[in-house]
Formats: C-alpha cells, structure tokens, sequence
C-alpha cells in the first residue's frame, strides 16, 4: 500500500527554468508534508514543509503549492540550477506516525 | 550542531552472514529511526524508537531484524541472516520529539551490499 505517490519518476530541466515535482496521499489524517533533497552518498536532507492550513509556502527559490480538497502537493523550485540537481522525496506523516515517504523524483539541471 | 553519525559507511557481506550498524543521533533527541532505503526507492521505515521504547517496529522483518536503543541514544540495527535482498542503504534518523512538528535529520547512511 503506498501512501503517497510521487511524479514524475524523473525530470529534465534547464538551467533557469521551474522544477514541478507532484506528490499524492490517501490518508486524509496526514498533517505535515515536507519535502526532502537527497544527494549521492548522503541521508536525505529537509527542503521546505508545509502544514495543511495553508495553501503555500515559499522559501527562497522553493515553493510548496498544497490542495486539501484533491489530497495533492507540489514542490516548485524557480530559477533552477545545476547545483539543484538531486533526488527529491516528498512524505506525510501525522501526530505520532513516522513519516511515509514518495519513491522520488531524479532532477537534472542542464545548462 | 554535530549531525547523525553512523558507522560503517559501506559493508560488503555475503548471505546468510551477520552484520551491524550503528547510529549515534543528534544530542537530545528523544526519537530514533531506522529506515530502509532500496537502490532508486524512498526510504522505508523500519522501526521507530522514542527514547529506549519501541513505538512501530510493524515493518521490521524480525525473523532476521533486530534493533537495540540502550539509555535511549545509541542504536545498533542488526540483521542475521542477510539475504541478497537486503543490499540497501540503511538511514539513521533523529527528531526532537514524537509529535513534534519538523523534520528528521538524516545520517549519510551505511550500504550494505550482500553477495
């Protein structure tokens, strides 16, 4: 059973272009999604996380668009760069669960 | 504020072997994780540790899992026998709390790799 679906498997984009990572949940007791960037060799590292009484959060160059009523959330990184290029998860949890994880999203940044 | 410390960093073993892995989470953190990460997969959680208690150990495979919080810092995950389908990442996680709103902080990992 996956929890949360995460889209596209991978993604090309060039340099200064918009990164859209798209993540889906099932279970509506969810409270917290974040978003987590993951280079080679490393544990993933928290991004930005939104908390469902907002629709959006932005943080520099990465904006969090939340939909309560269609259970979607999306990462948008603006002004992409090669630096950005990295795996990137999206998660839920809520009050004392663990958090759930997405399967991923493989960015490339090309110039 | 130093990070979650893990050891070894890679481990090569063959089936049906033993190993360890250790994790030393961030100073005062009261909830410890261990996740599972497949190669080209997102992490899977293994078991869950609020302080030396166990709070959801439901997707540790206990048959040949098994992992330790003693004095509520320090864990050590086990695995005896390994199976080829073990070779992962295994991620070390702490929070501040159980509930408490924010993210883990991650180690870097140990990869296993079973031959």
């Amino acid at each position: 059973q996956q929890q949360v679906k995460q889209s596209p498997q991978s993604l090309i984009v060039q340099k200064g272009g918009i990164s859209i990572i798209n993540c889906a949940y099932e279970n509506t007791a969810f409270d917290y999604f974040p978003w987590y960037q993951q280079f080679p060799g490393k544990g993933p590292a928290l991004l930005i996380a939104i908390r469902p009484d907002v629709s959006e959060k932005k943080e520099g160059r990465f904006t969090i668009s939340f939909n309560k009523s269609a259970k979607q959330f999306s990462l948008h990184i603006m002004d992409s760069q090669p630096g950005d290029s990295a795996t990137y998860f999206c998660a839920s949890k809520s009050g004392n669960t663990p958090l759930v994880f997405g399967k991923g999203t493989r960015l490339s940044v090309i110039a | 504020e130093a990070g979650v410390a893990q050891s070894p960093r890679y481990k090569i073993i063959e089936k049906r072997q033993s190993v360890a892995f250790w994790c030393n989470p961030i100073s005062g953190h009261a909830t410890l994780y261990w996740y599972q990460q497949i190669l080209g997969q997102g992490p899977k959680l293994l078991i869950q540790f609020q302080n030396n208690g166990v709070v959801d150990d439901s997707q540790l495979p206990k048959d040949r899992f098994s992992a330790e919080r003693l004095k509520g810092v320090d864990s050590t995950l086990k695995i005896q026998p390994a199976k080829l389908e073990d070779s992962a990442v295994y991620l070390c996680a702490s929070s501040p709390g159980i509930s408490l709103w924010g993210g883990y902080t991650f180690g870097s990992g140990t990869r296993l790799t079973v031959v």
